[in-house]
């Protein structure tokens, strides 16, 4: 079946860049029929959507975390990134892959991944 | 903010039918879809486009619009249905996702 793990440092410092990967299994990530995306959810509250990618290298990002937000594709490892800059503890918060279907009209997050619990702290 | 906005906490007692609505511009020209969270969980995809299920979605889920509100209906809640529930579409622009601010469903 398709499943989506995230990985990555579980703890940042205050101004470095926090870096995670998820890693796609059971399905080609080299598909026209999905984005790949990264959604956010600090604790207690709801879901924030980060940005998107296409497998031959399209972006979409949210336009408030644009300035900071670098989403990458390895379509040879199946497998895609994110990069977040200058983080602060604003950042904390779990991170969640999933992949987009952009075959079913509303365009849903069809498949996440568990999610990675990020802390930023010194 | 979010573009989309949901009231924060719904009840229901349970058997009974409740309606969880989901208000924005954009939802005039693009679908929504519709999630289920447990605490600790992932969110899980229940209702997507018009009014569809994934595999293994209870038929008591359903999704419909109007104008510029969508609605989650669950016929029938059960107390496994307990839970936050986010709808999200795409912004004005549709380049753009966008999520609501979420609804905890409390089952009595």
């Amino acid at each position: 079946q398709v499943q989506l793990q995230e990985s990555g440092p579980r703890l940042v410092k205050p101004s470095e860049t926090l870096s995670l990967t998820c890693t796609v299994s059971g399905v080609s990530i080299n598909s026209n029929s999905y984005y790949w995306g990264w959604i956010r959810q600090p604790p207690g509250k709801g879901l924030e959507w980060i940005g998107n990618i296409f497998y031959r290298g399209s972006t979409y990002y949210n336009p408030s975390l644009k300035s900071r937000v670098t989403i990458s594709v390895d379509t040879s490892k199946s497998q895609f990134s994110l990069k977040l800059s200058s983080v602060t503890a604003a950042d904390t918060a779990v991170y969640y892959c999933a992949r987009l279907n952009n075959g079913y009209g509303s365009y849903p997050f069809d498949i996440w991944g568990q999610g990675t619990m990020v802390t930023v702290s010194s | 903010s979010s573009d989309l906005t949901q009231d924060p906490a719904v009840s229901v007692a349970l058997g009974q039918t409740v309606r969880i609505t989901c208000q924005g511009d954009s939802l005039r020209s693009y679908y929504a879809s519709w999630y289920q969270q447990k605490p600790g969980q992932a969110p899980i995809l229940v209702i997507y486009g018009e009014n569809n299920r994934p595999s293994g979605i209870p038929d008591r889920f359903s999704g419909s619009r109007s104008g510029n509100t969508v609605a989650l209906t669950i016929t029938g809640a059960q107390a496994e249905d307990e839970a936050d529930y986010y709808c999200n579409s795409r912004d004005s622009s549709g380049d753009h996702v966008v999520f609501g601010g979420g609804t905890k469903l409390t089952v009595l």
